[in-house]
């Protein structure tokens, strides 16, 4: 079955760190763009930051550039979202998600689960 | 920044037609992408470049694009199409996804 899977979402401070991890099976992670899509509880959806399936391009969105890094691990089949300085308006569940064409201007056909993640004291 | 509008909620009896539009400057030279999201789950893509629907998706989606505002059409609708449905664009001067704020659709 092809599928996206994320984990390490947690509680956390504010002003602390966490790394999102996006783990794929049933496809080759390493022949896709990757995206990682927000949603803080009760609302719409919120996209974050992509990279291109040879790193080649990586994209934020203006809410968390210079906080978040996104990395791949081709080799692993996974994707990385290190988050630094970690806000409460960060609090959401993070989906991964992976385009469906060769570029970004392509829709996601595949989404994970979800993680949640907590910034609060 | 681009901007994508769309109306919170549409209301539509079983077995009519749903459309949901979504507004954005010069959306018709954009491909639009429509997800359907049911509380709790992750969305699920239901139209991609503004018309096409990927596999395992019913006939009765269906979607345009033209001017300043594209539509989701959901044909004889059921009660098991009550979601929230955001449509998508890759604004290219920004290099930025966008989505719309969502729309929830309730089946009466």
């Amino acid at each position: 079955e092809v599928q996206l899977v994320e984990s390490g979402g947690g509680l956390v401070k504010p002003g602390g760190s966490l790394r999102l991890s996006c783990a794929a099976s049933g496809f080759t992670l390493s022949s896709y763009n990757i995206n990682w899509v927000r949603q803080a509880p009760g609302k719409g959806l919120e996209w974050g930051s992509s990279i291109s399936s040879s790193s080649s391009y990586i994209y934020y969105a203006d809410s968390v550039k210079g906080r978040f890094t996104i990395s791949r691990d081709n080799a692993r089949n996974s994707l990385y979202l290190q988050m630094n300085s970690l806000r409460a308006e960060d609090t959401a569940v993070y989906y991964c998600a992976r385009g469906a064409g060769a570029t970004p201007v392509d829709g996601f056909d595949i989404w994970g689960q979800g993680t949640m993640v907590t910034v609060s004291s | 920044s681009y901007v994508l509008t769309q109306p919170p909620s549409v209301s539509v009896a079983p077995g009519q037609t749903a459309r949901i539009p979504c507004g954005g400057n010069n959306i018709g030279s954009k491909s639009v992408h429509w997800y359907q999201q049911k509380p709790g789950q992750a969305p699920v893509l239901v139209v991609y470049d503004d018309s096409d629907r990927p596999s395992g998706i019913p006939e009765r989606f269906s979607g345009s694009n033209s001017g300043n505002t594209a539509t989701l059409t959901i044909s004889r609708v059921e009660a098991g199409d009550e979601a929230d449905y955001y449509c998508q664009v890759w604004d290219s001067s920004g290099h930025h996804v966008v989505f719309g704020g969502g729309t929830k659709l309730t089946v009466l």
